[in-house]
C-alpha cells in the first residue's frame, strides 16, 4: 500500500498567522482528503482534493497529483484552528484511505 | 447537513465480552467503511463493504471482527471476545459512489476495554 508522510509532526503558532501543513505520498493516488480532528475526537470533513486547488474560507488546499504531494493553507489562524490534521490518500486499486500520522497544531492566544 | 451517526459514543467492557458498535450511515450512500484510531495514533483501515458483503479487509481485521447491515440504515461492527488491544476509536464513514469519491466519518465510538 502507499505510505503517507505529514509535515511538521507539530506546529506552534500565534494567533494571527498563517501556516502550510504537507502530505506526501509514495504513489499515485485518486482521492486525497484532509480532515481536523477536535479535542474530542471527531474527524471533520475539510477538503476531498485529489486535484487542484480548492478554498473554504480561511483554508485552502493544493494537490499537486503528479509530484505526489498537498499542501494545507491555514491563513489567520485561531485558537480554534487547535487540533490534528489529518491526509488520507487512496491508492488507484483498492478502497481504504491510507493517512498520515497527523500534524499537532497549537494555536496560541 | 446528512451525516453519519454512531452510537454509542463510548463504551467500556470487560475483556472477553463481545461488543457491537452501531453507525447510520449518510442515507443515499453506498459504501460503508470501519476504520480505528489507537489513541496517539493514527488512523487505519479495517474493512469496505459494498453491496452486502465486504471488498476489502485489512490485516487487522481478522476472524474476532465482523460486519453487517442488518437493515437498510444501520451497519455494524462487532468485535467477539474484546481484548486490552482492542481499546481505541472506531470511525464509521460513508461513500456515495465508491471508494475514489470524498468518504464522510461519524463522530467515533471510544472503546475501552478493561
Amino acid at each position: 500500500g502507499i505510505q503517507v508522510e505529514q509535515s511538521p509532526p507539530d506546529l506552534i503558532l500565534q494567533e494571527g498567522a498563517n501556516s502550510t501543513l504537507r502530505c506526501n505520498f509514495s504513489d499515485s493516488v485518486n482521492n486525497l482528503q484532509w480532515f481536523h480532528q477536535n479535542p474530542w475526537g471527531q474527524l471533520i470533513n475539510l477538503f476531498y482534493i485529489p486535484s487542484g486547488t480548492k478554498q473554504n474560507g480561511r483554508l485552502s488546499a493544493t494537490t499537486v497529483a503528479t509530484e505526489r504531494y498537498s499542501l494545507l493553507y491555514i491563513s489567520s489562524s485561531q485558537t480554534t484552528d487547535s487540533g490534528v490534521y489529518f491526509c488520507a490518500g487512496k491508492e488507484t486499486s483498492g478502497s481504504r484511505l491510507t493517512f498520515g500520522e497527523g500534524t499537532q497544531l497549537t494555536v496560541n492566544p | 447537513e446528512p451525516e453519519v451517526t454512531q452510537t454509542p459514543s463510548h463504551q467500556v467492557t470487560q475483556m472477553g465480552q463481545e461488543v457491537i458498535l452501531r453507525c447510520v450511515p449518510i442515507s443515499n450512500h453506498l459504501y460503508f467503511y470501519w476504520y480505528r484510531q489507537i489513541l496517539g495514533q493514527k488512523v487505519e483501515f479495517l474493512v469496505s463493504f459494498y453491496n452486502n458483503e465486504i471488498s476489502e479487509k485489512s490485516e487487522i481485521f481478522d476472524d474476532q471482527f465482523s460486519v453487517e447491515r442488518p437493515d437498510g440504515s444501520n451497519f455494524t461492527l462487532k468485535i467477539r471476545s474484546t481484548k486490552l488491544e482492542d481499546s481505541a476509536m472506531y470511525f464509521c464513514a460513508s461513500s456515495y459512489l465508491g471508494p475514489n469519491t470524498e468518504a464522510f466519518f461519524g463522530q467515533g465510538t471510544r472503546l475501552t476495554v478493561v
